[in-house]
């Protein structure tokens, strides 16, 4: 099916460990963002993509590192795993100049790092 | 920099009532987008509505609209003849200045009951 894809939808990691949430969508929307929700927060940005090549940081970026080798790609790594980023992870795409039709959103990664 | 404050954490509505859901945003921009999502309690993120700031009509999509009141700063979310199905999480969001960068309320919880 076309759309976004997140993987694994869940992940338990230790402490200090390196792990990657991975997403992959299908529409070659040229912008592509990561989230992590928080009871209390909303939805926070990490890191977002304008195109292949092109990443930014957003509102909470440290301890987080991403890539953009494809259009359709856009893979999250946490170098180092601690446990104030347990968390859910969504991933989002949206079409530049498209805002009317809203960001689509991958079902997202429950992570928990013990 | 960009807010949206959603002052309700949880709401009750009776089945088949209309309901409201409160969204105040601030930004010095005059170029801004006013989203509106549905999270259910299987977590994924779905899109409602949107609003442009320089949309002159208020956005209608089915039993949701959106009231939009330049002046005050609102975005309030209007469901029309309550459903069990509407009981989720709700997120207002908005992007500023011809970005792409979503930034969310904290959420309003609406429960609908028989």
């Amino acid at each position: 099916d076309a759309g976004i894809t997140q993987s694994p939808r869940y992940k338990i990691t230790e402490t200090g460990r390196q792990v990657t949430l991975m997403c992959h969508q299908t529409w070659s929307h040229s912008y592509m963002f990561w989230y992590r929700q928080d009871l209390g927060h909303g939805l926070r940005l990490i890191y977002y993509s304008a195109a292949a090549d092109i990443t930014d940081k957003g509102e909470v970026p440290d301890g987080y590192v991403v890539s953009r080798s494809k259009t359709e790609n856009f893979p999250l790594t946490l170098e180092s795993a601690t446990r104030s980023q347990t968390s859910v992870y969504f991933c989002a795409s949206i079409q530049w100049g498209a805002p009317n039709y809203g960001y689509t959103f991958g079902s997202g990664t429950r992570l928990t790092v013990v | 920099a960009q807010k949206i404050t959603q002052t309700q954490p949880g709401m009750f509505v009776q089945e088949k009532e209309a309901v409201t859901l409160d969204c105040t945003y601030d930004t010095s921009d005059q170029s801004y987008g006013l989203f509106w999502y549905k999270q259910p309690s299987s977590g994924e993120m779905i899109f409602l509505i949107y609003q442009g700031s320089y949309d002159e009509q208020n956005a209608t999509e089915g039993r949701y609209s959106l009231n939009f009141q330049k002046a005050r700063k609102s975005a309030n979310l209007v469901i029309s003849a309550s459903q069990l199905g509407d009981s989720a999480m709700y997120f207002c969001a908005m992007t500023t200045g011809g970005g792409n960068k979503l930034t969310f309320g904290t959420g309003t919880q609406l429960k609908v009951e028989l």
